[in-house]
Order: structure tokens, then sequence, then C-alpha cells
């Protein structure tokens, strides 16, 4: 299979920061994103990793290992609306191949 | 303007009807994606499309079918056979952006509910 495992729920306080952490199986991987999807919405796309290292885009960053089969998502100075689900995805085989998703992370920001 | 559309956005039908879904791109994407989600739960892939003329399914194929006749055009029919069609369908896109490697887009979605 392409189990891709992440936590089902994290909970942290407004302008603080939270890691979202994603681990999955190595073999055929071609990339990796990160969306974030509000209730009842689709998803949005946050950020695209496909070599090893951290890419920052403002308050989020995202951080890949490819030998470890490992990803974060860092979300810095959290705002309320920054409470929703977060998903890692996985593009197996391919510039445009199998794309598999998580189950998501439900985070919820607390004042 | 460039996206993509699903529609309708809210869809209602009888037990043991067929009903299509539509999903259309003008992002000249190659690969389209449609996925499920239920209440709570994350994306689960149904049929993954990387080229006019072929398709993949994904995880969860039974009970749908799916063509790709032309390149913009990704229809899903969720057939009597699938057991739960109760859900919210999600149709993606996939295009490599050159040297920035690729970008991937989601429609709006359509919520199936069946009576």
């Amino acid at each position: 299979g392409q189990n891709i495992d992440q936590p089902t729920e994290m909970t942290a306080t407004e302008g603080a920061i939270v890691q979202i952490n994603c681990t999955y199986q190595t073999s055929g991987f071609n990339g990796l994103f990160w969306y974030q999807q509000h209730a009842g919405e689709a998803p949005t796309f946050l950020s695209y990793n496909v070599l090893d290292g951290l890419e920052e885009k403002g308050r989020f960053s995202s951080f890949l290992s490819r030998s470890k089969g490992y990803s974060y998502l860092l979300l810095k100075e959290l705002q309320m609306k920054d409470s929703a689900s977060y998903l890692c995805a996985v593009l197996f085989s391919g510039n445009t191949g199998k794309l598999i998703f998580g189950q998501g992370t439900t985070l919820q920001v607390k004042p | 303007d460039g996206g993509i559309t699903q529609s309708p956005k809210y869809l209602f039908r009888k037990e043991g009807q067929n009903v299509t879904l539509s999903c259309e791109q003008n992002l000249n994407h190659d690969a389209m994606y449609w996925y499920r989600q239920d209440p709570g739960q994350g994306l689960r892939l149904i049929y993954y499309s990387q080229i006019v003329n072929d398709f993949q399914k994904g995880d969860i194929a039974e009970g749908y079918s799916v063509s790709r006749e032309k390149k913009e055009s990704f229809p899903l029919t969720v057939t009597s056979a699938q057991k739960n069609p109760t859900a919210f369908y999600l149709c993606a896109t996939m295009g490599v952006r050159g040297r920035e490697g690729n970008e991937q887009f989601f429609g709006p979605g359509t919520r199936l509910t069946v009576l």
C-alpha cells in the first residue's frame, strides 16, 4: 500500500508555533503537497516539496526528507483563522501520477 | 479566468439511480482526479487520468465509472452499484509548471445526497 500517516488532531494557542508531521512509504515517491481545508470547502494548496529541505512561504513552511519518508508543515504566529484541517498528499510514480492523501490533521487554535 | 468547475454544487438523487458529476478545467493540465470525502475523513481516490482516453482506478473505484474523451473534461458517474454514494466529491487537476514543478488545484466540489 501507500500509507500516509499524520496525527488526527492538534491544539495550539493563538500566536504560537505548531508543527504537523506526515510520514509516508518512500517507494515511487515523486513529490509531496500540503493543503488547508476549512469545513465544507475544497482544499486549498499550501506547499509542494520534491527535494529535501525547507520551503518557506510567509507564516507557513514545509520540510521534506525523502530518505526518511517524512515531512512537516510549520505554522508560525498562529491566528484563529488557521483552525482547519491540514492534508498531506504524496504523488507517486511520475509527474502526473497517483496523488494519495493522508487522513488530515484537524488543528484547533485557541485564544 | 482559469480554473476548475464542478456542477452542480448540491445534488439529490433517489436510491438506485445513476448520476453523473461534471468536472471541467481550462488550466491545460494533463492529469485529472476524482476524490470522495466523507464527514470527518480524508480524501479517497476514486479514479484518475494522466492523459486523454486513458484512466486508472484509484483505491475505491467500485460502483463508479469515468471517461476522458477531452483534456478539459473528466465526468464521474456514480452508479447504483455504489452502496454508500452520499458524500462530498472533489475533482482535481495537476500540471507540470516547468522548473517550478507541479501545480495542483481543486474544484469547489459537489455534495451528493442519495435519498
